[in-house]
């Protein structure tokens, strides 16, 4: 089962900000929190991932709270090609054994004009 | 980022017979490939993990008699649909990474669309 919890849809207006957030409350040590996204009827695409410190890319932000239970995923400026679901992921990194992906249900972000 | 094709992208077959994807590793040699499955309106499921040279580890319900996985070099996995029937319509998608000691990120291809007619 996914170790997450993510709303099941949200909108968001072209060129504004889109913060998608994501619960993690028991979430380990070992764990990362990777976010992909996929496009309708594509694979899915890596976005970014991060473990204890907020990243960046240049694709998106990650802000990890400092408890680890949650972290959000920001998109500066979404575009109408932003729009996809947005997949948060738990996955474990411990003594050099990389724990699977396991995808849930996803946030729906719909990028509206 | 790195990129994973399949071939092929979609293919129709007709009940009982073989279908065959492939999925390469373009720029990077992956020591491991998973194999997933997505239903219409549903998340991507984990089918099965594969590390090159080795057989394949199936997730549970997933029969490995049916869906038959090659990881046969670094950069080439196979899954191969037997006696496929309408109920094997879906799309699979394939995943790489690369074993290391660092944390990898993993690479998704563009998936492959099964109709079983």
């Amino acid at each position: 089962d996914a170790k997450t919890t993510q709303p099941t849809s949200m909108d968001c207006a072209e060129g504004r900000a889109a913060n998608l957030p994501c619960n993690h409350s028991t979430i380990s040590g070992n764990e990362y929190v990777y976010w992909y996204r996929q496009i309708h009827s594509q694979g899915p695409q890596y976005i970014i991932h991060g473990l204890k410190n907020n990243e960046t890319n240049e694709m998106a932000s990650l802000i990890i709270t400092e408890d680890r239970k949650s972290s959000t995923l920001i998109l500066p400026h979404a575009t109408l090609r932003d729009t996809a679901v947005y997949y948060c992921i738990v996955q474990e990194f411990y003594g050099g054994s990389q724990g699977n992906l396991i995808f849930g249900k996803g946030t729906k972000l719909s990028v509206k004009p | 980022g790195a990129v994973v094709s399949q071939h092929p992208s979609w293919v129709i077959c007709k009940s009982g017979t073989s279908v065959k994807i492939e999925c390469r590793s373009l720029d990077f040699q992956a020591t491991t490939m998973f194999w997933y499955r997505q239903f219409p309106k549903q998340s991507l499921m984990l089918m099965a993990t594969s590390n090159e040279g080795s057989k394949a580890t199936y997730e549970q319900g997933v029969e490995k008699d049916k869906f038959l996985i090659n990881h046969a070099s670094l950069t080439l996995s196979t899954l191969t649909v037997t006696s496929a029937h309408p109920e094997d319509s879906s799309f699979y998608i394939c995943s790489a990474r690369i074993a290391g000691a660092m944390m990898e990120t993993q690479y998704f291809g563009p998936g492959t669309r099964l109709l079983v007619l």
